[in-house]
């Protein structure tokens, strides 16, 4: 079956427009999460989502950033009023209830001007 | 709380000489643990995982890893290093609950 897919591959945004980005899981996964990588960096966690549960939020940098969840399908992540440091690479992972493995989508690069 | 150190940025081997990538972690619970390798510009990819079974796990491509309790560790490591290992390497830490917890990152390089 298909894995997870975000889109768009390639966002350059300039400074202060609002940005969407979109991931898509595998479909049956309840459980979805989003990171930033900044270049040369790991993996910094942004929010988790599983099933109708509130998300955890924990992760989001500032209030420019939201996410949202449809039941267990799509999400997209919205960030407001770019800025230059906003600039990495959006991954998206989903996993199963029990949540033993993550399956990462390709990410979504993210450039600031 | 948890933490995953790995405790080399950037690692370098001749071809056909043996990996080691380390990584020690700190958890209140027994963890499952996971390495992950992100080559450039592709996605990240399950290597293998650790979930209370065999202390020694096989994973793909030749890897191995083995969780030392006593010594809050879980070692990456292979005989012999291809040239298509050079990748970046993330050791991933999960105990309860579903978040998931990454290092900063192993950058292999393999020299011919």
């Amino acid at each position: 079956g298909a894995g997870v897919s975000q889109s768009p591959s390639n966002k350059v945004t300039e400074k202060g427009k609002d940005v969407e980005l979109r991931c898509d899981p595998i479909s049956g996964h309840t459980a979805l999460y989003w990171y930033r990588q900044r270049l040369g960096q790991g993996l910094e966690f942004l929010i988790y989502f599983q099933g109708n549960s509130a998300p955890d939020k924990s992760g989001l940098p500032s209030d420019r950033f939201s996410a949202e969840r449809t039941g267990e399908s799509v999400s997209t992540l919205t960030i407001q009023r770019t800025q230059q440091e906003d600039s990495a690479v959006y991954l998206c992972a989903s996993s199963t209830q029990t949540g033993n493995e993550q399956f990462f989508g390709p990410g979504t690069r993210l450039t600031v001007l | 709380a948890q933490s995953v150190t790995q405790l080399d940025s950037h690692v370098s081997v001749s071809e056909g000489t043996p990996v080691l990538l380390r990584c020690n972690y700190s958890s209140s619970y027994s963890p499952s643990l996971f390495w992950y390798v992100q080559h450039p510009n592709k996605g990240l990819q399950l290597l293998l995982k650790y979930t209370s079974a065999a202390t020694l796990v096989k994973g793909i491509n030749g890897f191995e890893a083995e969780f030392k309790k006593s010594e809050t560790s879980f070692h990456l490591t292979k005989p012999s290093a291809h040239m298509s290992d050079a990748a970046e390497y993330f050791c991933v830490v999960k105990e309860y609950g579903n978040q998931f917890y990454f290092g900063t990152g192993t950058s292999l390089t393999v020299i011919p």
